[in-house]
């Protein structure tokens, strides 16, 4: 069965400093990936998505990702976080057309 | 374009009550979803519905949890009789259809069972 890894639970970090949330997957097939992001008091919102082409992909709000075959690693990055990021982050894979498997997620907080 | 709408967004029981959760996809999406999300955990499939069809519900412990999707639009999620473990966040999402990968979720529905 597939399974995500998010590796923090937990990422505390001052306005404008990098962020870089990790995220393994295990499937060997081909995979669709995805990041979504839960603000507080909101729903799940799709901030990037990953199907195919180019591994480095942007998303919304300066976020981009890179999708990394060899490592089966799907890494979210944001060269400078604003407080506005304080939220929940969730990497999801998509292995057999329907089915997302979810990461247990990372709270970010960022602090003013 | 209107979301997900799902309803209530919270709702507290007694254990041993029934409780329903209601949902309504993005109009045209043919395939439903419902998740549970733990506290502390990402959310985890309980039940898909191409159309009117639940296609996968391995997932669904079907000694007390039922859903319908008669029409092939909206549906409902039934837990009866809740357990206090029960407590937690019920998705709901969509997607157009098999072959379009990304799903928009609705707001969820929080329970509390006491």
């Amino acid at each position: 069965a597939q399974s995500v890894s998010q590796h923090n639970h937990h990422v505390i970090l001052s306005e404008a400093a990098s962020l870089e949330l990790g995220c393994n997957y295990s499937y060997g097939g081909t995979v669709n990936l995805f990041w979504y992001v839960q603000y507080p008091g909101q729903h799940l919102q799709l901030l990037l998505k990953y199907f195919s082409g180019d591994p480095l992909v942007k998303g919304i709000k300066g976020f981009e990702a890179e999708f990394i075959k060899s490592k089966f690693s799907f890494n979210l990055r944001k060269p400078s976080v604003q407080w506005s990021d304080t939220a929940e982050y969730f990497c999801a894979v998509n292995a057999n057309d329907y089915k997302l498997s979810f990461g247990a997620g990372t709270t970010v907080t960022v602090r003013a | 374009e209107a979301g997900v709408v799902q309803s209530p967004r919270y709702k507290i029981i007694e254990k041993k009550q029934p409780v329903a959760f209601w949902c309504n996809p993005i109009s045209g999406h043919n395939t439903l979803y419902w998740y549970l999300q733990n506290l502390g955990q990402g959310p985890e499939l309980l039940i898909r519905y191409e159309n009117e069809e639940a296609v996968d519900d391995s997932q669904l412990p079907k000694d007390r949890f039922s859903a319908e999707r008669l029409k092939g639009v909206d549906s409902t999620l039934k837990i009866q009789p809740a357990e206090l473990g029960d407590s937690a966040v019920y998705l709901c999402a969509s997607r157009v259809a098999p072959g379009y990968n990304e799903q928009f979720f609705g707001p969820g529905t929080r329970l509390t069972v006491l």
